[in-house]
């Protein structure tokens, strides 16, 4: 049937600033999180990961928390620059028994960084 | 460098014909996933195997399309017969999983489709 387009957030923000990405996930049972950033024309690259058991997993200028009683995500990248304008998108593991679970993808926020 | 490589990159077609999208995961990977991306659903899972043996593909339109893998080194995506709303950029991503621990999926460059 018919859809609606996508309209993706939209975060933008200034050179240097830090920027705080949100993704609330679906399913209670998601064991394992990872932030993609993906640009114009290129797959999805992995930024970072983290476990259901922690709730917070620091990278190189990245951060990322995990709420599980709200089911929230959100991704921190400090000291902004240009080359951070991309969409995010998170993505949640689905487990199934044995199986080490599915991958699903958010609806992706796009981050626009001015100089 | 090791990366998951797609093949082609873009694909333009008619109506009706078949169309198959080929993807070599990244060595030693045991589970690759298709997904479809388009601006009105953004990045849908497709199909996914591990092992070579394929464990979901509830979000595919059976009627058209299949996948496959063939062998280690090799995923296949097919749609037969294409239609213009098939249209989207297909992307196969792999990682490596050991019992319930998944690892990042690495995803290639992707297949832009147009069907007219």
């Amino acid at each position: 049937g018919e859809s609606v387009g996508l309209h993706l957030p939209t975060l933008s923000v200034q050179e240097g600033d830090n920027s705080i990405i949100n993704c609330a996930y679906s399913n209670s049972a998601s064991d394992y999180f990872i932030w993609y950033k993906q640009e114009s024309g290129k797959g999805p690259q992995f930024i970072i990961d983290i476990r259901s058991n922690m709730d917070k997993r620091q990278g190189q200028r990245v951060t990322v928390l995990l709420n599980k009683t709200v089911k929230h995500l959100s991704l921190q990248i400090a000291a902004t620059q240009p080359g951070d304008s991309a969409v995010y998108f998170c993505a949640e593991n689905i487990p199934s028994w044995n199986q080490g679970g599915k991958l699903i993808f958010g609806q992706g926020t796009e981050l626009s960084v001015k100089p | 460098d090791a990366r998951v490589t797609q093949t082609p990159r873009d694909k333009v077609t008619e109506m009706g014909q078949e169309v198959t999208m080929r993807c070599q995961p990244i060595l030693g990977h045991n589970t690759v996933f298709w997904y479809r991306q388009t601006m009105m659903q953004g990045l849908e899972l497709l199909a996914y195997f591990r092992n070579r043996a394929p464990l979901d593909d509830s979000g595919m339109p059976k009627d058209r399309f299949s996948a496959e893998m063939p062998d280690a080194t090799l995923a296949t995506l097919k749609i037969q017969p294409s239609e213009p709303r098939d249209s989207a950029v297909y992307f196969c991503a792999s990682g490596l999983t050991g019992g319930y621990m998944n690892t990042e999926a690495f995803f290639g460059q992707g297949t832009r489709l147009t069907v007219v």
